[in-house]
């Protein structure tokens, strides 16, 4: 099982940016996925799960209505789309296979 | 949202000897289904966190069997035996009975 994340850099407060997992190794379209970040200050903190075929989704209230989860099974990419980033949006970011398997994270900066 | 309590907070242990941490949970996490929703991970150096421990007391696969989960409903324990330099990190129990979900503040383990 691999994930790699990628998409994370620094932005300014106010800007969007796309995260994206690429999944291998795994049957991804048959797994739910959920991202997850982490800072030392906060620790770790769930952001949002999507069903296995987009069914249903679910987010952090920190993250409603800012953020969006998808995948594209037939890429077996994860997506999660950031808007109105804030400077507390600063963290590492993971995709998560269930909650088992973790990628190595891509780490976003949000700071004039 | 349910609010995982770990301690210690941090803790160094002597090669050989063992070492527990407590994972208590704000309600409990037991699912109807009877499986209760309760996971162990550990975070290495510079790396992301690995999936030790489901289910409470459920092995991942390649986990070596020094490291044993237990408890129930609302209390928890991850137990390491015959410690090894391996096993520094940072452990933190996560639920995922309900979302969001969440985890507790983590526990640092490092060697005398």
């Amino acid at each position: 099982v691999q994930l790699v994340e990628s998409g994370g850099r620094l932005v300014q407060p106010g800007e969007s940016l796309r995260l994206s997992c690429a999944g291998s190794g795994f049957n991804f379209r048959s797994y739910e996925m959920n991202w997850v970040r982490q800072t030392p200050g906060r620790g770790l903190e769930w952001l949002s799960h999507i069903a296995s075929d987009s069914a249903s989704v679910h987010y952090a209230n920190s993250v409603k209505g800012r953020f969006t989860i998808s995948r594209d099974n037939a890429k077996n990419s994860l997506y999660l789309q950031m808007t109105r980033l804030r400077a507390d949006d600063t963290a590492l970011y993971y995709c998560l296979v269930g909650m088992a398997y973790w990628g190595q994270g891509t780490p976003v900066t949000v700071s004039s | 949202e349910i609010v995982l309590t770990q301690t210690p907070f941090s803790l160094s242990v002597t090669p050989g000897q063992s070492a527990s941490i407590s994972c208590k949970s704000s309600q409990s996490l037991l699912h109807r289904d009877g499986k209760t929703s309760l996971f162990w991970y550990l975070q290495k150096p510079g790396q992301s966190p690995q999936l030790l421990i489901y289910e409470v007391s459920r092995r991942f696969s390649g986990v070596p069997d020094r490291f044993s989960g237990s408890g129930s409903g609302t209390d928890f324990t991850l137990k390491i035996s015959r410690v090894e330099a391996a096993d520094v990190g940072v452990y933190y129990c996560m639920q995922g009975l309900h979302l969001p979900l969440t985890f507790g503040g983590g526990t640092k383990v490092g060697i005398k």
